[in-house]
């Protein structure tokens, strides 16, 4: 089963950030927390990972709180391209290579 | 070369038929992945290979049958299959397995099941 919770939906306007919650409560000490999109019918696409520490890219922020029980995904400045389905994964542990998606959250970005 | 790609694009097939699906990767990687993803759905987990030997087979039915000849390429046969069985088949690889490995997709092959 998914351990990641996230909202089903989101809208953010164009040009504003989005800002995306993850809650990862059960997550462990060696388990990286994962970032892709979907964009429809599209593969997914990596957006960012990270373990303790926020991180930060030409895509997106990642900030993880001290807890790391949750996490949150910034996209500066969304724009229409932005929309698609967000999914916070948590990586198994016991099976490094075992990837579980959780259900998502579909952002819609609004001119 | 930075991308996974995967062929054919769409494929229709009846219940009778036999037919494969095929992914490759030129960037070193050596682990290869199979999902299942239904509509609305998330991608699920099929099976994993890591250095070319099949590591994690998530209690897939045996009318699917995965291959991987060698480390650019990996191929899913597909014999007996159900109109269930419908879906968006995606491949994806990494560097290894491991957790710190971010994952790349392919675009997928639309399958359906006649």
């Amino acid at each position: 089963d998914a351990k990641t919770t996230q909202p089903p939906s989101m809208d953010c306007a164009e040009g504003r950030a989005a800002n995306l919650p993850c809650n990862h409560s059960t997550i462990s000490g060696n388990e990286y927390v994962y970032w892709y999109r979907q964009i429809h019918s599209q593969g997914p696409q990596y957006i960012i990972h990270g373990l303790k520490n926020n991180e930060t890219n030409e895509m997106a922020s990642l900030i993880i709180t001290e807890d790391r029980k949750s996490s949150t995904l910034i996209l500066p400045h969304a724009t229409l391209r932005d929309t698609a389905v967000y999914y916070c994964i948590d990586r198994d542990s016991g099976g490094y290579q075992k990837v579980t998606f959780g259900t998502g959250t579909k952002l819609q970005v609004i001119p | 070369d930075t991308e996974v790609t995967q062929t054919p694009k769409h494929l229709v097939m009846g219940m009778t038929n036999k037919k494969s699906l095929k992914c490759e990767q030129h960037m070193g990687h050596r682990a290869m992945y199979w999902y299942k993803q239904k509509a609305k759905k998330p991608p699920e987990l099929m099976f994993v290979y890591s250095y070319e030997k099949l590591s994690i087979n998530e209690s897939v039915p045996s009318r699917f049958s995965p291959e991987c000849p060698n480390s650019s390429l990996l191929n899913l046969h597909l014999h007996a299959l159900q109109p269930e069985d419908s879906a968006l088949y995606l491949c994806a690889s990494s560097r290894t397995g491991h957790s710190y490995n971010e994952q790349f997709f392919g675009p997928g092959t639309r399958l359906t099941v006649l």
